[in-house]
């Protein structure tokens, strides 16, 4: 099984970070789906995470400007982080599993927020 | 500020043993099993250990994790070059409802 993220790698300030997981060699439609990121010089932190069904989980800081879905359709799933700040500079993951039990993550893209 | 408290560094010498620390609380690693995950430059998190002790397929037997109440070590035995990097605690969260981690440890191989 495979991961991958794509997206953007700058968006301003105030503007809305739209990333997309595409999964290979599973099935979406098994496991939980999870966002992490890294900010720079700072520890994982946990975004949200999604059941193949569409039901979702935030992470309190971030969840009025959160949300996580999910395209079984296409065997992706995405994040959309709404009113961006620099604090959301970060290498943003995607991955498998309901966190913490994450055995399967993406390569991770860098996103610059940035004017 | 992290919920789990990790030391923010550790050190050894090849060949040695090197545990790291994580202190939670009641809420989190007394009630819930612990992971560890293994972050080195430019890669993606490794899981290490879940429920507390077991291993992967594929992560070596020279790492171990253990839990007591609410704090849990990893173990790293036969320390080599490759180790170098950081390492993360994590937990489900009853309170929060969801996962919790660690500042993370930054492993240096003298």
């Amino acid at each position: 099984v495979q991961l991958r993220e794509s997206g953007p790698g700058l968006v301003k300030p105030s503007e809305t970070l739209s990333l997309t997981c595409t999964v290979s060699g599973d099935s979406i439609g098994t496991y939980y789906w999870t966002w992490m990121r890294q900010p720079p010089g700072k520890g994982l932190e946990w975004i949200g995470h999604i059941s193949h069904s569409g039901s979702t989980n935030y992470n309190p800081s971030l969840k009025n400007r959160l949300i996580i879905s999910v395209d079984t359709s296409r065997n992706q799933f995405s994040l959309n982080l709404h009113s961006l700040i620099a604090a959301d500079t970060a290498v943003y993951y995607c991955a498998r599993g309901l966190p913490p039990g994450l055995a399967v993550w993406g390569q991770g893209i860098t996103v610059n927020v940035s004017s | 500020q992290s919920v789990l408290t990790q030391p923010p560094s550790a050190s050894g010498t090849p060949g040695q043993r090197v545990t790291i620390s994580c202190s939670g609380s009641t809420s989190n690693i007394e009630g819930n099993y612990v992971y560890w995950f293994q972050k080195l430059p430019a890669m993606a998190p490794k899981l290490l250990i879940y429920g507390n002790h077991q291993r992967p397929s594929g992560v070596p037997d020279r790492f171990s994790g253990s839990k007591s109440g609410t704090s849990a070590s990893l173990a790293i035995s036969g320390l080599r070059s490759e180790d170098d990097g950081e390492y993360y605690c994590a937990a489900w969260d009853d309170k929060l409802s969801g996962p919790v981690f660690g500042g993370g440890t930054e492993l240096t191989v003298l």
